[in-house]
């Protein structure tokens, strides 16, 4: 089946301090895309970083950067020098078959970050 | 600002009416995705357009039809209202080129409330 698992309800960190928010998928394609979305308190979604199955090298877009292990089916975010606009909630998400007919996004539940001064 | 706009924001109607979201993506992007967010589903994808074309369907209920029209715009038709439909409608859109990176970009959402 096709899933992807978060599985930290919440985190809190400090600020300036790095945080690992943790993504497990599960597919059979060989072709996938993962993605992370992070969802502020106003309720938008805004795309921050992109990885594809295919990528040798790990993801980094500014402070973000995805964790990614094959082997592993983890694609884990990586947020460095947090800040207080940091806090909200983030999606891991993931399109099978990627490049395929659609490219629809299967999202895990998410998880909630706090980020303290 | 992702370039995709979605109205209205906020909609608030009663049980059994008919509401419609409708969705504008950012421009040059051919394809339109609509997903439903809500508290005990989570974010689920409902159904994807391709240039005027339907390409996928997820968890769409019968009683909810999408379209895309010429101009790439796209409507979302809810009918027959539920108490459980209450749930935030987002629009995300992508170049849709089939290859590469086809990232989607979400409007602000629809929060639809039904009492």
């Amino acid at each position: 089946a096709q899933k992807i698992t978060q599985t930290q309800p919440g985190m809190f960190v400090q600020e300036k301090e790095a945080v690992t928010l943790d993504c497990t998928y599960d597919t059979s394609d060989p072709s996938y895309g993962l993605f992370w979305y992070k969802q502020p308190s106003s309720g938008e979604m805004i795309f921050l970083i992109y990885q594809g199955s295919y990528d040798q090298q790990n993801a980094t877009e500014g402070r973000y950067s995805l964790n990614f292990q094959k082997a592993r089916k983890s694609a884990n975010l990586v947020i460095s020098a947090s800040q207080l606009g940091d806090s909200a909630m983030y999606f891991c998400a993931m399109t099978p078959n990627y490049g395929g007919a659609t490219n629809k996004l299967i999202f895990g539940t998410g998880t909630l970050l706090a980020v303290q001064p | 600002d992702s370039g995709v706009t979605q109205t209205p924001k906020h909609l608030i109607t009663a049980t059994g009416q008919r509401v419609t979201l409708r969705c504008s993506p950012r421009s040059g992007d051919l394809s339109v995705y609509w997903y439903q967010q809500s508290l005990d589903q989570g974010l689920q994808f409902l159904i994807q357009y391709y240039n005027g074309e339907e390409r996928a369907k997820g968890n769409i209920l019968e009683r909810f039809s999408a379209q895309q029209f010429p101009d790439l715009h796209s409507e979302l038709n809810l009918s027959s209202l539920e108490l459980g439909d209450s749930a935030l409608y987002f629009c995300a859109s992508s170049p849709g080129v089939g290859a590469g990176t086809d990232t989607q970009y979400f409007g602000p959402g629809t929060r639809l409330t039904v009492l």
